[in-house]
């Protein structure tokens, strides 16, 4: 059972250049969400979905696109990377409750290191 | 802007002492978490302490809530060199929907010298 699992570990790019980084679970959680965590800021929500087809914005979303065609995968693209989007990037899940509250924590990767030049 | 604010923002004890960090925040919430984060790692859940709950315990640790004055608190007993870490506070509220999430403070930075 690995749990949360995020691709690349370590990344760079230049100005401009597009890329997508990977998540997975492997613990049949609806609820998935994207964070970026910058010095400082604390973590920050990006995008998030509560089940495959279904993706909404967080607190911080320009730049960013999700989509989520499967339960296991929620891959988080950028567009065209600017120096302001170097950051650390967590993915995190959970189960959901549609309908009622879900009183669960949510289970984290270990996060991509992503630098922009 | 971040719902959580925890103080202090650093905090360094010795080996044996506890360790109190607070965490404030300015709306209704359905529940608080509390996260440990070591150096260059992901977040690891620590206690989930819901809205009617006052007080709750694990292992070494003790959580409070009072939502009339939109605060928590994480107590360490008996703290260990492995306890360095940061520790961060979540809340998460919109209780009426499954699409709930958490909106994080930015940390408290403990050091435990051995």
């Amino acid at each position: 059972n690995a749990g949360v699992t995020q691709t690349p570990k370590f990344q760079v790019l230049k100005t401009g250049q597009s890329m997508t980084l990977q998540c997975a679970q492997d613990m049949n959680h609806e609820y998935m969400s994207w964070y970026r965590q910058d010095p400082g800021m604390g973590l920050r929500l990006i995008h998030y979905s509560v089940g495959a087809g279904i993706t909404d914005q967080g607190e911080v979303p320009n730049g960013y696109n999700v989509s989520r065609s499967t339960t296991e995968d929620f891959p988080l693209r950028l567009l065209s990377a600017a120096p302001s989007q170097t950051s650390v990037y967590f993915c995190a899940s959970r189960p959901n409750f549609p309908g009622g509250v879900s009183n669960q924590p949510q289970h984290f990767g270990d996060g991509t290191r992503l630098s922009i030049l | 802007s971040q719902q959580g604010e925890e103080d202090p923002q650093a905090l360094s004890i010795q080996e044996g002492e506890n360790a109190t960090m607070n965490c404030s925040y300015k709306t209704s919430i359905n529940n608080l978490q509390w996260y440990r984060q070591n150096s260059g790692r992901g977040l690891v859940h620590l206690i989930l302490i819901r809205s009617n709950e006052r007080e709750k315990h694990s292992g070494r640790l003790r959580v409070t809530l009072d939502t009339s004055k939109k605060s928590s608190s994480l107590l360490i007993t008996a703290s260990r060199a492995a306890d360095t870490a940061s520790y961060f506070c979540a809340t998460d509220g919109a209780p009426e929907t499954s699409g709930s999430r958490l909106t994080f403070g930015e940390g408290t930075q403990l050091t435990v010298n051995p």
